[in-house]
């Protein structure tokens, strides 16, 4: 089946600190890859994508490369704000039906 | 994006009590949205998907008679989740598809506690 493995949280980082978030998967079939960001009292949006392998995904800052050898799409930004305290989701989604597979999610605290 | 709201953003019910969770398209039509189950530190659950007009298709070990889903018009799909138990309580979160695109939109989620 499919599943996405996230590193265990919660993170917590000092402002412009370099950030990364662990992401590994399984999947029967190729995926298309997703990080989603869920800010304190909202819903799940979308951070950015990648649908083929060593696409690279980016958006407001953070990036996350398609590792197909290493089934991975750790999610980085090179100096991190307050306001991207928020939880991370890292998800896939096989085939033509838009069922996502997600991770745990991670919380990460950015503190000024 | 587009916005998805839902309603309740929390309730508290009784043990044998039935619940409706309304979810809504605001500004684009939904051909398809998506019920999710999200346990405390854990990763959101897949539930059920629903098109329009259609019966809802459920994920493996979800209970069709207990999560009622009805998606009845592009903007607007429920969830009710009948005779609810403790172990129902949980965090339920909706999202929407339209039909050109294969990008989720999501509510921001309900908080259902049984007591």
């Amino acid at each position: 089946g499919n599943s996405v493995t996230q590193m265990e949280g919660p993170v917590t980082l000092s402002e412009e600190a370099f950030l990364t978030i662990n992401c590994t998967y399984t999947a029967t079939g190729y995926p298309s890859l997703f990080w989603y960001v869920q800010y304190p009292g909202e819903g799940l949006q979308l951070l950015l994508k990648a649908t083929k392998a060593d696409d690279k995904g980016s958006n407001k800052g953070f990036e996350a490369t398609y590792r197909k050898e290493t089934t991975s799409f750790h999610l980085e930004k090179g100096s991190v704000q307050v306001s991207d305290s928020a939880v991370y989701f890292c998800a896939l989604s096989v085939g033509a039906n838009s069922k996502l597979t997600f991770g745990k999610g991670i919380t990460l605290s950015v503190r000024p | 994006g587009a916005v998805v709201s839902q309603h309740p953003s929390w309730v508290i019910c009784k043990s044998g009590t039935s619940v409706k969770i309304e979810c809504r398209s605001l500004d684009f039509q939904a051909t398809t949205m998506f019920w999710y189950r999200q346990f405390p530190k854990q990763s959101l659950m897949l539930m059920a998907t629903s098109n329009e007009g259609s019966k809802a298709t459920y994920e493996q070990g979800v209970e069709k008679d207990k999560f009622l889903i009805n998606h009845a018009s592009l903007t607007l799909s429920t969830l009710t989740v009948t005779s609810a138990h403790p172990e129902d309580s949980s965090f339920y979160i909706c999202s929407s598809k339209g039909e050109n695109t294969n990008e989720q939109f999501f509510g921001p989620g309900t908080r259902l506690t049984v007591l």
